[in-house]
């Protein structure tokens, strides 16, 4: 059965530095999304993205956020000068049209020193 | 603003027993999705069932049923004969209808240990 994959499933980084967290979605799908967790807290949504542009992002979504889907397969987060408080497991997900059922990532736990 | 609540961070039952997590949610919208996700221990979140508003009849899927109360804005989840294999976290999550992106709203969890 297809699944939407996530690397690398670990990241530590310096507080500063720039981290891409990797997703490859199920590939007939067309709607992509990033969510993250911080420890303890709810599972947020971070953005979607459809048809190669952002649809909609949450106000955690600032500046220093980025996504991309660079080619046919791969869809990115990119954190351009991390922070502290940007330590969380990230989850990325697809979905096909007209289903509203989101499939998962296993995540990438991201923690910032 | 659209919340939801799990209130129990933790629970556990005996193999073969009945269990029930709670989900509470907040929303204005009067055409929504909720859903119960399941994420076993170093896995990705799988979907165990999902309810449509606008349907009274409350979803079932073998051992997973839920409980719905619309006016209530509450919706648990049971699992009967409670199977090793059910160890994990569970999350209530809910999406608008008429949103085209569909972006969910989670709970924050409840960690489920099924014992032997």
């Amino acid at each position: 059965e297809p699944e939407v994959t996530q690397t690398p499933s670990h990241q530590v980084t310096q507080m500063g530095q720039e981290v891409i967290l990797r997703c490859v979605p199920i590939s007939n799908h067309l709607y992509f999304y990033w969510y993250r967790q911080i420890l303890g807290q709810k599972v947020e949504f971070l953005v979607s993205f459809y048809n190669n542009e952002i649809s909609e992002k949450s106000e955690i979504f600032d500046d220093q956020f980025s996504v991309e889907r660079p080619d046919g397969s791969n869809f990115t987060l990119k954190i351009r000068s991390t922070k502290l408080e940007d330590s969380a497991m990230y989850f990325c997900a697809s979905r096909e049209a007209g289903v509203d059922e989101q499939f998962f990532g296993p995540g990438t736990r991201l923690t910032v020193l | 603003a659209q919340t939801v609540t799990q209130s129990q961070p933790e629970m556990s039952v005996q193999e073969a027993e009945t269990v029930t997590l709670s989900c509470t949610y907040d929303t204005s919208e009067n055409n929504y999705y909720l859903f119960w996700y399941k994420q076993p221990p170093s896995r990705q979140m799988i979907l165990v069932i999902r309810q449509e508003a606008y349907k009274q009849q409350n979803a079932t899927e073998n051992r997973f049923s839920v409980n719905f109360q619309k006016a209530a804005k509450s919706f648990s989840l049971k699992i009967s004969d409670s199977q090793l294999g059910d160890t994990a976290m569970y999350f209530c999550a809910l999406n608008w209808a008429h949103d085209n992106f569909n972006k969910f709203y989670f709970g924050s969890g409840t960690k489920l240990n099924v014992k032997p």
